[in-house]
């Protein structure tokens, strides 16, 4: 599986934008890129996720890179709530198992 | 019910005992995942189930964890003979089909004592 690698944390102030940068330089043609986040005693949640265009949603925007080995999640207006620590994960079209790294622990400052 | 439910919540057992788990998979969702995550650190693919394909049982890390899926919707993991580095928190996740759209419950925590 192809790995990915992010920082182990980062800070943020509130109300600031945040970008979360993920590597992935092994990455294949087929796989996808996908961000989740775990809040403080909760299982992760889905976040967003893209294979070569950038993609927003509601929650964030995903800004991949042109060459597709390293890719930004970008938290527009950074909540005390967005505290958590999101994963970047790499899946290829019909395979299903996530491998979850250490991910990087977000920290919002008031 | 509208998310992936999981019980119980928290479980203190004896080290050697026997433990199930269990998960409420969202309705409809035809794909079931075990997650196991240590203090501080990612998550552990266990097991996955796929309709009524055969599971892939690759991350399970030894012959004490097993788990089931009964008529395609509630699994159970059990752990048998527990160790205290079985402590963890234990969390499944359910997908429409496999690959796409996770849905976590919130785990249960497993202590041993």
């Amino acid at each position: 599986d192809a790995k990915t690698t992010q920082p182990n944390s980062m800070e943020s102030n509130e109300e600031e934008p945040v970008h979360l940068p993920c590597n992935h330089s092994t990455i294949s043609g087929t796989d996808y890129i996908h961000w989740y986040r775990q809040l403080p005693s909760q299982g992760p949640e889905y976040v967003i996720h893209g294979l070569t265009s950038n993609v927003n949603n509601r929650m964030a925007s995903l800004a991949i890179a042109e060459d597709r080995k390293s890719s930004t999640l970008i938290l527009h207006r950074a909540t005390l709530r967005d505290a958590a620590v999101y994963y970047c994960i790499l899946s290829s079209s019909g395979t299903y198992k996530y491998i979850f790294g250490t991910g990087t622990r977000l920290k919002v400052l008031a | 019910g509208a998310g992936v439910s999981q019980s119980p919540s928290n479980k203190v057992t004896e080290k050697g005992k026997d433990v199930e788990l269990r998960c409420d998979p969202i309705s409809g969702h035809t794909a079931l995942y075990w997650y196991r995550q240590s203090l501080g650190q990612g998550l552990e693919f266990l097991i996955y189930f796929q309709g009524n394909s055969a599971p892939d049982k690759s991350g399970l890390p030894s012959d004490r964890f097993s788990a089931e899926r009964t008529g395609g919707s509630v699994s159970t993991l059990t752990i048998q003979r527990t160790q205290q580095e079985d402590s963890a928190v234990y969390l499944c996740a359910s997908s429409p089909s496999g690959g796409y759209g996770y849905t976590f419950g919130s785990g249960t925590r497993l202590t041993v004592v």
